[in-house]
């Protein structure tokens, strides 16, 4: 069964840093390109970042501005977000997804964690 | 590239056929995939290719499309139907959704 576990979520201030991470299970991983998708409060959904199975290829939505860094280690099953500069705005549950190595699809999506900016 | 769903929001009952359409900005080919969303959990997958079934969904879902406009269709509408469904382009970065439709019981 294919698990995703996100955590790192929390509270933090505008203008500090988080680190998300994913915890995979169930597929193999370095089989798959992974993406960050989240969604703010009672709001629809946005892409934040995909990374392909070995980094060599990434891509970020443009609201990042170099703010956001996604990583993976595949020795570990594991997938991360570092978000700088957070933003009031950049508050949203953050969703780990699994690409489904068909068409960028997203064919399993982790429960979410919830980041909150805010003085 | 931009999505655009509609209706925003919609009620039907439980055995009506509903047809929810996303329209892109530019051509995308078949490049679209829909997902359902309840609330408090993640989306979930129903088609990918605009209209291939993704494994385990009920058959009642389908989609059609190709280059600017596409529409899921349910039907027969299911009392466990009821949520938001979200498209999304999987044919240029960065990849978008559009804005959902909230499916509700009349």
């Amino acid at each position: 069964e294919v698990q995703l576990v996100e955590s790192g979520g929390g509270l933090v201030q505008p203008g500090r840093s988080l680190r998300l991470s994913c915890a995979a299970s169930g597929f193999t991983f370095d089989d798959f390109a992974m993406h960050w998708v989240r969604q703010a409060p009672g709001k629809g959904l946005e892409w934040v970042s995909s990374i392909s199975r070995n980094s060599g290829s990434i891509g970020y939505g443009d609201f990042v501005k170099g703010r956001f860094t996604v990583s993976r280690d595949n020795a570990k099953n594991s997938l991360y977000l570092q978000m700088d500069s957070l933003r009031v705005e950049d508050t949203a549950f953050y969703y780990c997804v699994k690409d489904s190595a068909l068409d960028l699809s997203l064919d399993y999506w982790g429960q979410g964690t919830l980041v909150t900016v805010s003085s | 590239i931009q999505l655009t769903q509609s209706p925003s929001s919609l009620s039907a009952s439980v055995g009506d056929r509903v047809t929810i359409t996303c329209r892109a900005s530019q051509g995308i080919r078949s490049s679209l995939a829909w997902y359902q969303q309840k609330p408090g959990k993640a989306p979930k997958l129903l088609i990918y290719a605009a209209s291939t079934l993704q494994s385990g969904v009920p058959s009642r879902f389908s989609g059609s499309g190709f280059g600017t406009d596409f529409i899921l269709t349910i039907s027969s509408l299911q009392p466990e139907d009821f949520a938001t469904y979200y498209c999304q382009q999987l044919d240029t970065y960065p990849l978008t959704f559009g804005g959902g439709t909230k499916v509700e019981i009349k």
